[in-house]
């Protein structure tokens, strides 16, 4: 099975910055991308799909690369709440990186 | 409806005992998938069913794992004997499609003493 790789971090930013994650894929066939975020002790829950024209919802954008296998996501105005470990998924593949954990701090 | 339903959600064992994880997916989706999720390895595919059907069972560790299918409804992680590397978060997830959003039961917290 490919591989998904995606910086650990952790990230710590204070409220109100803007943050951006990105997660590389070795499968250049791969057609479909989500992020999930995760809380602590929860399961992972669909943030946003990742379309190939690059999508937003409110605060959150996500993007795709294809020509250099990766997607991103980036958080303006981030907020308390938006602390979680966020993993990215190639759906093809079934495959989800390591995730990357966001702690945002007043 | 319920979303994924799985049981039990906390599981202490102790080494060579069976461990049994039940999921129920959601109804009406065709696929159901097994995870493992530790701070080491982060989140593994074990096997996938597509209407039932296991379909890549790759990711599943060794022999001491399998899991079933009966019907559209339920499934079964089964760990015998267990070992104290086995000790993870378990989830069941399940999707329409592949391609598609997975839904993730809450998991099973394992540990094996």
């Amino acid at each position: 099975r490919k591989e998904v790789e995606q910086d650990p971090g952790p990230f710590n930013v204070p409220e109100g910055a803007t943050v951006a994650f990105n997660c590389t894929y070795s499968n250049s066939a791969s057609q479909s991308f989500f992020w999930y975020r995760q809380d602590c002790r929860k399961e992972p829950k669909l943030l946003m799909s990742v379309y190939s024209s690059g999508n937003e919802d409110g605060r959150f954008t996500a993007q795709l690369n294809r020509a250099s296998q990766y997607i991103s996501l980036l958080i303006r105005d981030s907020k308390l709440s938006d602390s979680a470990t966020y993993l990215c998924v190639v759906s093809d593949d079934m495959r989800f990186g390591a995730g990357t954990r966001l702690t945002v701090k007043p | 409806d319920a979303g994924v339903i799985q049981s039990p959600r906390h599981e202490v064992t102790e080494m060579g005992q069976e461990v049994t994880l039940r999921c129920k997916p959601i109804s009406g989706h065709d696929y159901l998938f097994w995870y493992r999720q530790t701070m080491m390895r982060g989140l593994e595919l074990l096997i996938y069913f597509n209407n039932n059907v296991p379909i890549d069972d790759s990711g599943m560790p060794e022999d001491r794992f399998s899991a079933k299918m009966p019907n559209a409804s339920f499934s079964t992680l089964k760990i015998q004997p267990s070992e104290p590397r086995d000790s993870a978060v378990y989830f069941c997830a399940s999707s329409f499609a592949t391609y598609n959003e997975q839904f993730f039961g809450p998991g099973t917290r394992l540990t094996v003493l």
